[in-house]
């Protein structure tokens, strides 16, 4: 499967505890994009990388999640002191960017955030 | 900056029957702007996508919409409902700004709901 992989698929964990999730993009795709999906609303948009580079941040929601793609391929999101506001879906996605004309991103089947 | 309004939260129609899901969108920029759809417990899937080459787009599963830029709306339309189509549809914006945030902007979703 070429597609977008994510890992664990489902995560519970107990409040004040760190989690780190893992995202496989697309192997040709140098743009990965990291979403939360809280039940009833769309996805929102939390942070994106081109290739390992950081480019928007300023959308994490509070200093206690952080993202990396230390080599430009995977990444990790990680929640640390986690808190039961935290309970979600995290979809990744990638994409080409805009070299494909329209920046269609390819979504992950998400990771279920369940904070007891 | 960039948002979508889907019109409404639920939509209900008889299998067999045209399916109407509303969207209006803002954009400071030349927007492309995508439908995807969300079957429970399954990943997100780019129905269709707008790029500017066309108005009315076409896209999987006989779903098509159509690009008006003086409604600022992308309707999504089907002319024959099917079980299968019974799911959350989310009306999605992204703009080539040149720079800051490139995440897609996510719609509310529009759970359509098909009655036999």
């Amino acid at each position: 499967d070429t597609g977008v992989s994510q890992d664990p698929r489902h995560k519970i964990t107990k409040r004040g505890q760190n989690v780190t999730f893992r995202c496989d993009p697309i192997s040709e795709h140098n743009r990965l994009y990291w979403y939360r999906q809280t039940l009833g609303q769309g996805p929102e948009f939390l942070t994106y990388f081109q290739n390992e580079a950081q480019l928007e941040k300023s959308r994490l929601l509070s200093d206690r999640f952080s993202a990396e793609r230390p080599k430009g391929s995977f990444s990790t999101l990680e929640i640390q002191r986690t808190e039961q506001g935290d309970s979600a879906m995290y979809l990744c996605a990638s994409s080409l960017g805009w070299t494909s004309g329209t920046n269609e991103q390819f979504f992950g089947p998400g990771t279920r955030l369940t904070v007891l | 900056a960039q948002s979508v309004t889907q019109l409404d939260s639920h939509v209900s129609v008889s299998e067999g029957t045209p399916v109407l899901l509303r969207c209006n969108y803002s954009s400071s920029y030349s927007p492309s702007l995508f439908w995807y759809v969300q079957h429970p417990n399954k990943g997100l899937q780019l129905l269709l996508k707008y790029t500017s080459a066309a108005t009315l787009v076409k896209g999987i599963n006989g779903f098509e919409a159509e690009f008006k830029k003086s409604e600022t709306s992308f309707h999504l339309t089907k002319p024959s409902a099917h079980m299968s189509d019974a799911a959350e549809y989310f009306c999605v914006v992204s703009e080539l700004s040149g720079g800051g945030a490139d995440g897609l902007t996510f719609g509310k979703g529009t759970h359509l709901i098909i009655q036999p």
